[in-house]
């Protein structure tokens, strides 16, 4: 069966520090891969898409990695700060019109000052 | 900015009763979803629509029935509430890729 699996254990890091947060996924071919930030009691907010042919993609502090050979994609905050504390949500591309999407169950980042 | 809003933050409905939740984005999106979220299960997709009149069912349909009569608008309906389908309840509207979601609908069915 498909599976999305993230870190269920919240992530706990000192200010400053890079967050690495993992997504991995089997028995799919996703043709891209999105991360979204959610923030308690709101809804998922989007932060980046890449593409299977992409290996990595950078906004700001953001810098997300997708390896389709190993099944995975790493997301990183670099210069982590007390805001940056949500769960983050990886999302796959699961239908060949490109617009569902299957979501993991999300890791919960704590960045300490 | 995209705006989806969702008709209330809140809403207690008793077992049996008929619940209606309303989702409203303002940005001409063509695609409309609604999922749930519980705590360990993640994010689930219960319907999806990609145009007036269309629907396509999610991962989780059963008990739930959606209607789009106009582009703007997607209404998530629950026939007879059950306990179980106690959850927050999100939209979300998008074009291509990226979805952008409402604030979400806590529902407790007593």
């Amino acid at each position: 069966s498909q599976k999305i699996e993230q870190n269920s254990e919240a992530l706990n890091i000192q200010e400053g520090k890079t967050a690495t947060l993992t997504c991995n996924y089997t028995n799919y071919s996703p043709a891209y891969l999105q991360w979204y930030r959610q923030d308690p009691g709101r809804g998922p907010v989007f932060l980046l898409l890449i593409r299977e042919n992409e290996k990595e993609k950078r906004k700001e502090r953001l810098k997300v990695t997708f390896d389709t050979t190993l099944k995975q994609s790493l997301f990183h905050i670099t210069a982590s700060q007390p805001a940056d504390s949500a769960t983050y949500l990886c999302a796959l591309e699961t239908n060949n019109a490109g617009n569902m999407l299957t979501f993991g169950g999300g890791t919960r980042l704590m960045v300490k000052p | 900015d995209v705006k989806v809003t969702q008709s209330s933050r809140y809403l207690v409905k008793r077992t049996g009763e008929k619940v209606f939740l309303e989702c409203v984005q303002d940005m001409d999106h063509e695609n409309m979803f609604w999922y749930r979220q519980d705590p360990g299960l993640g994010l689930r997709l219960i319907y999806f629509s990609y145009d007036v009149k269309m629907k396509e069912k999610g991962d989780i349909p059963e008990g739930y029935s959606v209607s789009r009569e106009k582009k703007e608008r997607f209404s998530l309906i629950l026939e007879s509430a059950s306990t179980n389908q106690t959850s927050m309840y999100l939209c979300a509207s998008g074009i291509l890729y990226e979805q952008y979601f409402g604030p979400g609908t806590r529902l407790t069915v007593t």
